[in-house]
């Protein structure tokens, strides 16, 4: 089945600790994304990769870090989470950046709260 | 003035009606034009794109106004399982960003 895999689902961390939430895709898509959604602000991007070893700033990059080593894993790093970070995080991909022909496919989301 | 906006709405609506949202941009640039769904605490799903000539997807019509910069989507025959939250999303080609409104709230009552 054709899907974006976000891991894991839930995850509530303190102030400071270093953590990692995995994004994986089968469909051989070039372009990924990490969103965050927080209510009254819609979906806000936070970074995107148009290929391997290709990222770029989205509108909200600070306090994340990504990778794109393999064309399948996007990971999101927070090296030092804030409670301002908590939200709704969602991975996403496409063929090739947004077209009518290259649709975005979203991965379950990722609620994480940090005290 | 956000990039792209929408009313938050609630609507609530009784089933079987008819009912229309709009949403506006700003950049007259704009490539392409999506309608997503997205329902309580889960993830956005593609419902439709919007063409510049209109199109339809059965109880689904979706219009787009360059003049005026707003798209619209239309449902007919509401059913129970058309609650959820609906997003426009535009496409500023330019820059390949795509961004999102804060969606529009959709309840439909028995």
């Amino acid at each position: 089945e054709a899907q974006v895999t976000q891991n894991p689902r839930y995850l509530i961390t303190v102030t400071g600790k270093k953590l990692t939430v995995t994004c994986s895709q089968n469909m051989n898509h070039e372009y990924m994304s990490w969103y965050r959604q927080d209510p009254g602000l819609g979906l806000r991007q936070i970074y995107y990769s148009m290929n391997v070893e290709v990222t770029d700033k989205g509108d909200v990059p600070e306090g994340y870090k990504v990778s794109r080593k393999e064309k399948r894993n996007f990971p999101l790093i927070l090296e030092s989470p804030s409670p301002n970070q908590t939200s709704l995080y969602f991975c996403a991909s496409s063929f090739w950046g947004f077209s009518y022909n290259s649709p975005l496919h979203f991965g379950n989301g990722t609620r994480l709260t940090v005290t | 003035r956000k990039e792209v906006e929408q009313d938050p709405g609630p609507f609530n609506v009784p089933e079987g009606a008819t009912v229309a949202f709009n949403c506006t941009y700003s950049n007259s640039a704009s490539q392409s034009f999506f309608w997503y769904r997205q329902d309580c605490r889960k993830e956005p799903k593609l419902l439709m794109s919007v063409y510049s000539s209109g199109n339809e997807d059965g109880r689904f019509t979706a219009q787009l106004n360059r003049a005026s910069q707003y798209i619209s989507l239309l449902i007919r025959d509401s059913k129970l399982s058309d609650s959820a939250t609906y997003l426009c999303v535009v496409n500023e080609a330019l820059n390949e960003k795509l961004t999102f409104g804060t969606g529009t709230r959709l309840t439909i009552i028995p």
